[in-house]
This record gives structure tokens, sequence and C-alpha cells, in this order.
């Protein structure tokens, strides 16, 4: 089955830049979307169709996507940003949306 | 800005069936455009598409899932349900109810409920 890989966990400064990556097949070839979830909370949508981000968003937050890697951008890391990062991709063989595991941001 | 709520049983005993209902408020689920759909989460652990109803008519089903779910829409009450059958411990998640824009195949999931955390267990 199609998976998408992210790493378990990403530390950062205040005010430096996190990167966050998912990994899978061809990914490239479609398009990737971004959540941040915070403990006890639902889902948050902060990137969608690779790079655009939704009313609200800060602009710290962006997005790219080619060959088998999408990245998730955070220039200028606030406090507030520390939370779980999911990417979310279709899946063309098995005809579903599937999730990666997810990234813990931890803003030191 | 539109609202969607999660209510149902929290506690459902393996074999049963789960039933779910969203209520939408601040938008109508017949207008065109959105899908509306169920996401779950495992304690601890990532999410999951269960799938989602496009027009309260059409539906999409992930197909691990497909042969125990079933989404329909109640567009007079302006929702949207889940049933599950069969379940066991491993059902046993946080669901969520969200809207999905964009087309089959690329969407997104813009607005979320709050989660109901559903326990299987006897």
């Amino acid at each position: 089955s199609y998976e998408l890989t992210q790493p378990p966990s990403v530390s950062v400064s205040p005010g430096q830049t996190a990167s966050i990556t998912c990994s899978g097949d061809k990914l490239g070839q479609g398009y990737v979307c971004w959540y941040q979830q915070k403990p006890g909370q639902s889902p948050v949508l902060v990137i969608y169709q690779d790079s655009k981000r939704p009313s609200g968003i800060p602009e710290r937050f962006s997005g790219s996507n080619s060959g088998n890697t999408a990245t998730l951008t955070i220039t200028g890391t606030r406090a507030m940003d520390e939370a779980d990062y999911y990417c979310q991709a279709w899946d063309r063989t098995a005809k579903r949306y599937v999730f990666g595991a997810g990234t813990k941001v931890t803003v030191l | 800005q539109v609202q969607l709520q999660e209510s149902g049983p929290g506690l459902v005993k393996p074999s049963q069936t789960l039933s779910l209902t969203c209520t939408v408020s601040g938008g109508s689920i017949s207008s065109g455009g959105y899908y509306w759909g169920w996401i779950r989460q495992q304690p601890g652990k990532g999410l999951e598409w269960i799938g989602y109803i496009y027009e309260t008519e059409s539906t999409y089903y992930s197909p691990p899932l497909k042969s125990r779910v079933t989404i329909s829409a109640d567009p007079s009450m302006n929702q949207f349900s889940l049933r599950l059958s069969s379940v066991t411990a491993a059902d046993t998640a946080v669901y969520y109810c969200a809207r999905a824009s964009g087309a089959y195949s690329d969407n997104w999931f813009d607005s979320w409920g709050q989660g109901t955390l559903v326990t299987v267990s006897s």
C-alpha cells in the first residue's frame, strides 16, 4: 500500500526555520496538503495543493512538492507553532487519501 | 464560517454498528462544490480517511473499510452520518467529520468538527 513517510520529530529554536519532509513514491505527481494538530484539538489545514495557504494561515508557513518529497517549511518559528504536522496525499492505486504518521515539532 | 459538530454514542459493543451524525451550521450540505466526510484517529496515532459524500448522493469510501462503511446525508436537517458495522477494538478512535474542498482525488479538508471519541468495548 502507498505510504507517506515523515520524520517522527523536528526540533527548532524560536525564530529559526523548521523543515518537515513527507516522502512517497512519485509524490510530486500529485498534490499534497498539510495539517497542524495541537494536543486535544482538531487538525487545522495549513497548506493545500502543495503550496497554497488558506486564509488566516500566517505567511511563515510555506510548502513545496517535487519528485518523491514534499516539504512544509515554517520560517521564523514561534512557540505557538509547536504541534504535530501531518501530510496528506492521494493514493492513485487504492483510490483513497493517505496521511503521513505525523511529525512532532518542538520549539526549544 | 461553517461549523461541524459530531454526535453519537461514545461506547459501542464489539460486532455492533457504530453510528455518528455530523450537524453542519453556517453552510448547506446541499450546496455544490463540497465533500462531507469522516476521518478517524486512533489513540496516539495518525489520521485515517474513512470516506465522504458529495452533493448528498455520491459516496466514496476508503477501500479497506468499504465493506463496513455507509455515509449518508439528510439535507432537511443539514446533517450527514457515518455507519460502521461489525466493529472491533481496532475501531476505537476519535472520529472527526470534516468538509473537503477541491475535486475528487485532489481534496483538502478545510473545516473540521471537534471530534468524538468512540470506544469499542463490551
